[in-house]
């Protein structure tokens, strides 16, 4: 099982929907939880973090934890085909120490 | 957040030989890292960097291979040496601005294509 897991897609989703990206990891002691957004030939860009279980918001997108299922998605309201990129979900795995695990990412398309 | 730079953006390389990636931070940082990206792959961490210390390497990743030198709190050197096309990736450095949470910040990576 890999520490940090997310469907590599593509998802595709029409314009002005929701895109919905979810990422599982396997160790229940890990703190923080981060989503950065990678478009194709740049480097990753962070979108949010998120430390506590339930929801947090920013503009269009919404970061969700749940600690006890040990997932986090990331929410994109009323996609535009500008967010059609990479979606990497980040983890520090232990408190105390900045190493991060990436998952593998998701191909988000947003179809105009 | 910070402004990063890395040079060069990209390069060429033969076989053999090694080549040395700058990484400057307008600001200073507590934490700098080195990732390898991978043609259609995920981030992997090679380092940390440490400052007037010796990086610390993950698992797979060894000093002879990838020197890295951290003079200082806000610049950073990764040296891939004796390259063979294997090491053909995008080398990223990131950073952990000093007084915010464990977030950390890219540059824009290095690209780098061994022949």
């Amino acid at each position: 099982q890999k520490e940090v897991e997310q469907n590599s897609g593509p998802l595709s989703v029409p314009e002005g929907a929701i895109a919905s990206l979810n990422c599982t990891y396997s160790d229940r002691v890990s703190q923080s939880f981060f989503w950065y957004r990678q478009y194709s030939g740049k480097s990753p860009e962070l979108i949010m973090s998120i430390y506590s279980n339930g929801d947090k918001e920013d503009g269009r997108f919404t970061a969700q934890l749940n600690k006890a299922s040990q997932y986090v998605s990331l929410l994109i309201r009323d996609s535009q085909p500008s967010d059609s990129a990479t979606y990497l979900c980040a983890v520090n795995k232990t408190s105390g120490t900045y190493k991060y695990i990436f998952g593998t990412g998701t191909r988000l398309k947003v179809l105009a | 957040s910070a402004v990063i730079s890395q040079k060069p953006s990209r390069d060429i390389c033969q076989r053999g030989t090694s080549l040395t990636i700058q990484c400057q931070v307008d600001s200073q940082v507590t934490m700098m890292f080195w990732y390898r990206q991978q043609p259609g792959q995920s981030l992997t961490l090679i380092a940390t960097a440490n400052q007037g210390s010796e990086a610390t390497y993950e698992s797979g990743f060894v000093i002879d291979k990838f020197p890295i030198s951290r003079p200082n709190l806000t610049f950073s050197t990764l040296t891939v040496s004796n390259m063979s096309p294997e090491d053909s990736s995008i080398y990223l450095c990131s950073v952990q601005l000093a007084g915010v949470t464990d977030t950390q910040y890219f540059g824009p990576g290095t690209r780098l294509t061994v022949l």
